[in-house]
This record gives C-alpha cells, sequence and structure tokens, in this order.
C-alpha cells in the first residue's frame, strides 16, 4: 500500500518561499505509469490542482500560480517536492501531495498525503 | 480552464434514501471525469474513475454515469459513514479542475 507523507513549515511569511516535501513510502517514485501531484484546499473551500511531475522530471503545473510554482522529484530518496514563491494570504490552505494513476484514458488520484496545513502570515 | 458545476451544493437525506450529485462541465469532456468523497479533517477517496467505473475496494451502492457536459454520482442507499463532502473532476484538459463540492449530511 501506498503512502504519501508531506513535511516542511507550517508558518511562511508573506513574499517569502513556501517549500513542502513528500515522502512516498511502499512503493518506488518511479514506477509505473503515474504522477506525483500537490493539490491544495483553502479552508472550508474546494480542491485546487498546483501541479505534477513524473520521475523523469517533466512537470505540468497550474497556470493560475504562474511561474511561481517548482516541481522536482528525487529519485534515490523517493521524494517529491514544491516551491511556490512570493507567498501572500490567499495562498493559506491544506497542502496535499498525492499520487495520480495514469492509463487509458484515466487521470486519477488514487492515493493521497493527510495534508499539511502552511498559514501565511507575518 | 474546464470549469465544474456541481448541484446541490449541500443535501440532506435519510439513512436509506437514494442520492443523488450532479456535475457538468463547461465543455464536452467524454468521459474523462472521477469522484472522490471527503471526510471531515481527511483528504479526498477516488470513488468513481472514467465516469462510472467503481475504485476497487469502493463500496457498490455507489455509482457514476454520464458523458459529454452531464454527469450523475449516485449513492443508492444512504449510510451514516457516507457523511461528507463529494467532488467531481475532470481531467480532460489540464489544468485538472474539481467542481465546488457537494455536502452531504443525515437528516
Amino acid at each position: 500500500q501506498v503512502q504519501l507523507q508531506e513535511s516542511g513549515p507550517g508558518l511562511v511569511k508573506p513574499s517569502q518561499t513556501l517549500s513542502l516535501t513528500c515522502t512516498v513510502s511502499g512503493g518506488s517514485i518511479s514506477s509505473g505509469n503515474y504522477y506525483w501531484s500537490w493539490i491544495r484546499q483553502p479552508a472550508g473551500k474546494g480542491l485546487e490542482w498546483i501541479g505534477h511531475i513524473y520521475s523523469s522530471g517533466s512537470t505540468n503545473h497550474n497556470p493560475s500560480l504562474k511561474s511561481r510554482v517548482t516541481l522536482s522529484v528525487d529519485t534515490s530518496k523517493n521524494q517529491f517536492s514544491l516551491k511556490l514563491s512570493s507567498v501572500t494570504a490567499a495562498d493559506t490552505a491544506v497542502y496535499y501531495c498525492a499520487r495520480v494513476r495514469v492509463g487509458t484514458p484515466t487521470v486519477a488520484v488514487d492515493f493521497w498525503g493527510q495534508g499539511t496545513m502552511v498559514t501565511v502570515s507575518s | 480552464d474546464i470549469q465544474m458545476t456541481q448541484s446541490p451544493s449541500s443535501l440532506s437525506a435519510s439513512v436509506g434514501d437514494r442520492v443523488t450529485i450532479t456535475c457538468q462541465a463547461s465543455q464536452d469532456i467524454s468521459n474523462y471525469l472521477n469522484w472522490y468523497q471527503q471526510k471531515p479533517g481527511k483528504a479526498p477517496n477516488l470513488l468513481i474513475y472514467d465516469a462510472s467505473n467503481l475504485e476497487t475496494g469502493v463500496p457498490s451502492r455507489f455509482s457514476g454515469s454520464g458523458s459529454g457536459t452531464d454527469f450523475t454520482f449516485t449513492i443508492s442507499s444512504l449510510q451514516p459513514e457516507d457523511i461528507g463532502t463529494y467532488y467531481c473532476q475532470q481531467y480532460d484538459n489540464l489544468p485538472l479542475t474539481f467542481g465546488g463540492g457537494t455536502k452531504v449530511e443525515i437528516k
């Protein structure tokens, strides 16, 4: 059973960079047809896809976040990471890392981390 | 971006009731749609993929149908453990987008 665990600071100052890491256990990040994704959810609101990365390092991200998103993967550590720059209060949310199963034609989020709350405040 | 509109935004039903949630896409997405359940304080959980396929381990009282722009999610007999918020999600185009959610409560 694949498990994902987010880690990183719970408090980030405005204009700084939010950095989170997701550690994957129970399976290799390099195996299978999967994207490794970040999704966030402001308190009491819906889900927003941030972006995803393949084990090769190819990425896609939500254009709504413009060029603030950087995704990376470390296959040797079975981890992938998110950096979101120039944060504001609007970036306050629960951040989930997740596995996206890719098939024909499926693109479904089949495993999620427990989520980590990140607050942007001075 | 493809907009996903869910209705209703919330509902209250009795145990054993049939519950139906709809999701409308802003453009044709074929059957490229998934449904998730999110219980309070927890991460979402995949229930239905490709509009109508039941994810492994998910009870058969959950089902999905539809294609194009109009989709339906049904709980055939509502159980107390089904309380939570349900989301549809399209994957026809990036960015992946989710519906606004439907909160299901027990009457």
